[in-house]
């Protein structure tokens, strides 16, 4: 069974930065590509950019170049993302989701990330 | 490309035909998704490729379309169905559509 496992929702405060995770069971890490998903209350979710597990290569919508930043770690099957210089705009719940092609086949349960001070 | 997903809210009874729909503003090339989420649920995939039903998706949920025009179709309405439908778009960048939220009349 595949699972995406995803961290705990994050409080942070304006300016400061987090590290989400993603981690995975159940299919070939390295094969897929994980990407990570937006969604805020009554807006379109929007995909912020994605990594491949072979090589961690990264593709990144370009309104979130240089809000995130994508790795991984192979040898642990996760996927990291650290959304930086936060502010009220980020508030939202972050999904991470697996795909073979440009569509998503796995999501995680999603983490809500609320900037506050 | 932009999607225009219609309605915004559909109620509809159980056993029901209910037809979605989603629209581009330019022509998709058949790289459409389909989207299930249930409320404080990820989303899941119900079709992708406009036509080809993820596996273990019931039979009764079917995709069609071409160009700018394409529809997700639940033949038979039942009551896990109560979600919001987004379209997903592949073929020129990565875009979503804003929702369908289906409602048990």
């Amino acid at each position: 069974e595949v699972q995406l496992q995803q961290s705990g929702a994050e409080l942070v405060k304006p300016g400061a930065s987090v590290k989400l995770s993603c981690k995975t069971s159940g299919y070939t890490f390295s094969n897929y590509y994980m990407s990570w998903l937006k969604q805020m209350p009554g807006q379109n979710i929007e995909w912020i950019g994605n990594i491949y597990g072979g090589n961690g290569g990264t593709g990144y919508n370009q309104k979130f170049k240089g809000k995130a930043t994508l790795t991984v770690d192979k040898s642990s099957s996760t996927a990291y993302m650290d959304l930086s210089s936060l502010t009220s705009e980020d508030s939202a719940v972050y999904f991470c989701a697996a795909g073979y092609y440009w569509y998503f086949d796995f999501w995680g349960p999603g983490t809500m990330v609320t900037v506050s001070s | 490309i932009q999607l225009t997903q219609s309605p915004s809210l559909l109620s509809a009874s159980v056993g029901d035909r209910v037809t979605l729909s989603c629209k581009g503003s330019q022509n998709i090339n058949n790289y459409l998704a389909w989207y299930q989420q249930k409320l404080g649920e990820a989303p899941k995939l119900l079709i992708y490729n406009t036509n080809s039903l993820q596996t273990g998706i019931p039979s009764r949920f079917s995709g069609s379309g071409s160009g700018t025009d394409y529809t997700l179709t639940i033949s038979s309405l039942q009551p896990e169905d109560v979600a919001t439908y987004f379209c997903y778009q592949y073929n020129n960048g990565l875009t979503f559509g804003s929702g369908t939220k289906l409602e048990i009349k």
